[in-house]
């Protein structure tokens, strides 16, 4: 298995570029999720899906649109970056939803916009 | 809404020394889980606790997770050079991540 991998691993943009940022899972799992982190505030919640088609928002999901047209694969688009968005982001995924399960990250995408 | 507070924020010790990590929440807690990531890294799940007063342990690694469900703890005992990283404890009802403890370890 390769557990949860994101594509690309660096990126830098200008504002107002779009693009989107690639993650899968070949573990079957049914939750996924995206989040950013800044330095000193941990990883903030952007959108998450319980399962295919479904999608709901996080804690900061301005900016941002997920889908999840398959189990495997969750999309994060940025529509009209901003230097604010400037963070490394984590896609994860567990089991189900609900928290009991652990979750497991892929190695993150490092996104500078200038 | 939820928030998940962590202290200290940063901590230096001494190889051998011992090392503690408080996690506290604004609002109980249904469970929590708590991760390591390693300098450039991603997260990486280690313990999760459920019950009310709940102990694991973990070779050197101990977690609490207090009487209310609001609060828990992380404690190293002789830290070595392999325990760098931050960590995070994540609470569940809406998952909420902590801010997080940066562990530094002076060989």
């Amino acid at each position: 298995n390769a557990g949860v991998t994101q594509t690309p691993k660096f990126q830098v943009l200008k504002t107002g570029q779009s693009m989107t940022l690639q993650c899968a899972q070949d573990m079957n799992h049914e939750y996924m999720s995206w989040y950013r982190q800044d330095p000193g505030m941990g990883l903030r919640l952007i959108h998450y899906s319980v399962g295919a088609g479904i999608t709901d928002q996080g804690e900061v999901p301005n900016g941002y649109n997920v889908s999840r047209s398959t189990t495997e694969d969750f999309p994060l688009r940025l529509l009209s970056a901003a230097p604010s968005q400037t963070s490394v982001y984590f896609c994860a995924s567990s089991l189900e939803a609900g928290g009991l399960n652990e979750q497991f990250f892929g190695p993150g995408t490092r996104l500078t916009v200038l | 809404g939820q928030q998940v507070m962590q202290i200290p924020q940063y901590q230096h010790v001494q190889e051998g020394e011992d090392f503690t990590t408080y996690c506290n929440s604004s609002t109980t807690l249904s469970n929590i889980q708590w991760y390591k990531q390693r300098p450039g890294g991603h997260p990486v799940f280690l313990i999760q606790l459920v019950k009310s007063g709940e102990v694991k342990k973990q070779k050197r690694l101990t977690f609490q997770f207090g009487e209310a469900k609001k609060n828990s703890s992380l404690h190293i005992t002789a830290t070595q050079t392999t325990d760098v990283g931050t960590y995070f404890c994540v609470g569940y009802q809406k998952v909420t991540f902590g801010t997080g403890t940066k562990l530094q370890v002076i060989p």
